[in-house]
């Protein structure tokens, strides 16, 4: 597609409950970023993959945060039992190769509501 | 870790005046610096990239400089507009992107 894709656009999860937010990149990129933004603060990385391999996850906040992308294009953040802490706009990006020379394009976010 | 700080945290001016935004960086050993235009409920939109060879670059009323050494960037907004009130957040890669917390920018008419 022409940019990237996330779904849902709103989500709103009872504390407790799993969930599963989709993004789909721009074709032929390579590499894929999840960050998270909390309210009036600049976001966060969660993690990275290039291709389906996922190279870093060390800004995963706990266990109850998984990232997959098990095709090397499509990819889905999934928070078990979440908490209210895990309110947030969750962005993803992608770019050609990495951030050598080359800029990310992100997607319009996933804003998670927990109740 | 990579620190980012961006300087002011906020701003207004009035419309037509020049907008300088400050962003500083703590690792010099960076592939790239973007600066990103957030609008409230929205994404992130590239403005700006420059990669680390490079000193500056320049998009309509926008240029973006870039000093390694001194580990500083300013975003220069030429004749502001209203159109131009957003959130505007630098960003720094090493095969992840460090954000700092953003310039929210009003211009008033």
């Amino acid at each position: 597609g022409a940019g990237v894709s996330q779904s849902p656009r709103y989500k709103v999860a009872k504390r407790g409950q799993d969930v599963a937010l989709r993004c789909d990149p721009i074709s032929g990129h390579v590499s894929l970023f999840w960050y998270q933004q909390a309210l009036g603060q600049g976001p966060e990385f969660l993690t990275y993959f290039q291709n389906e391999a996922q190279l870093d996850k060390s800004g995963l906040p706990s266990d109850r945060f998984f990232a997959e992308r098990p095709e090397g294009s499509v990819s889905t953040l999934k928070i078990q039992r979440t908490q209210q802490e895990d309110s947030a706009v969750y962005l993803c990006a992608s770019s050609f190769l990495g951030d050598r020379g080359y800029g990310y394009t992100f997607g319009s976010g996933t804003r998670l509501t927990v109740v | 870790k990579q620190e980012v700080t961006q300087i002011p945290a906020a701003l207004s001016v009035p419309e037509g005046e020049n907008l300088v935004l400050n962003c500083s960086f703590t690792d010099s050993a960076i592939y790239n610096l973007q600066w990103f235009r957030q609008d409230p409920g929205k994404g992130l939109t590239s403005l700006l990239l420059i990669q680390s060879s490079q000193r500056e670059q320049t998009s309509g009323r926008l240029n973006a400089s870039l000093d390694k050494s001194s580990g500083r960037s300013t975003l220069y907004i030429a004749a502001s507009q209203p159109g131009d009130s957003a959130t505007y957040l630098c960003a720094v890669g090493n095969n992840r992107l460090a954000f700092g917390k953003g310039n929210q920018v009003v211009v008033i008419p």
